[in-house]
């Protein structure tokens, strides 16, 4: 069955300073996505990136950047210069494409909190 | 381009009353997910279709839940009748393909059980 771990339940750091939040996955498939949701206070859930399994180049956009190890099973999110605007909480997901279905599995989520 | 629709965006009933919320999503899109989301949870998935198809309702509580997208197009998840562990919020999701592509959510229905 696949599981998506999210340890850190709440971060808090003052804006400006850099960030990274954790996410380890369990699936036995060997085709699967991953992807990061930022959800505002407004409670909807905005895409933030989609990675596939075979995909492990880090990618960076702005002052978002996304690592992948599939030696660790982690696909870690860093938000460089931290705004007041980034206070979310963000969740990891996964999807295993190698059945028909391929609803999101959802961490818990990672609170963060940006302090002016 | 229109979002995902969802209404009613607030609802308080009483247990073991029934409720209903609707969804429409994104046009085009032949893929529907509806999750649960309870406080301080992620979002779990109830169900999902592929135009009026489902493709997975394994985490669906049938003895209360129900689900339908006759047309294909829009879909209304149903619970009767409904318990006090049903709060939560309902999330509708659609994308236009399977797994390969982002899925756009609504700003989802607050259900509170009394």
């Amino acid at each position: 069955a696949q599981k998506v771990t999210q340890a850190q339940t709440e971060i808090s750091v003052v804006e400006k300073e850099d960030v990274t939040l954790d996410c380890v996955y369990e699936t036995r498939d060997t085709t699967y996505y991953l992807f990061w949701y930022k959800q505002p206070p407004s409670g909807e859930l905005v895409f933030l990136i989609r990675r596939n399994s075979f995909d492990e180049q880090n990618e960076i956009s702005g002052r978002y950047s996304w690592n992948f190890q599939k030696s660790t099973s982690s696909f870690n999110f860093t938000i460089t210069a931290s705004q007041v605007v980034d206070s979310a909480v963000y969740f990891c997901a996964l999807s295993e494409a190698g059945r028909g279905a391929d609803g999101l599995t959802f961490g818990k989520g990672t609170h963060l909190i940006i302090q002016p | 381009e229109a979002g995902v629709a969802q209404s009613p965006r607030y609802k308080i009933i009483e247990k073991r009353q029934s409720v209903a919320f609707w969804c429409n999503p994104i046009s085009g899109h032949a893929t529907l997910y509806w999750y649960q989301q309870i406080l301080g949870q992620g979002p779990k998935l109830l169900i999902q279709f592929q135009n009026n198809g489902v493709v997975d309702d394994s985490q669906l509580p049938k003895d209360r839940f129900s689900a339908e997208r006759l047309k294909g197009v829009d879909s209304t998840l149903k619970i009767q009748p409904a318990k006090l562990e049903d709060s939560a919020v309902y999330l509708c999701a659609s994308s236009d393909d399977r797994g390969s592509t982002e899925a756009f959510f609504g700003q989802g229905t607050r259900l509170t059980v009394v």
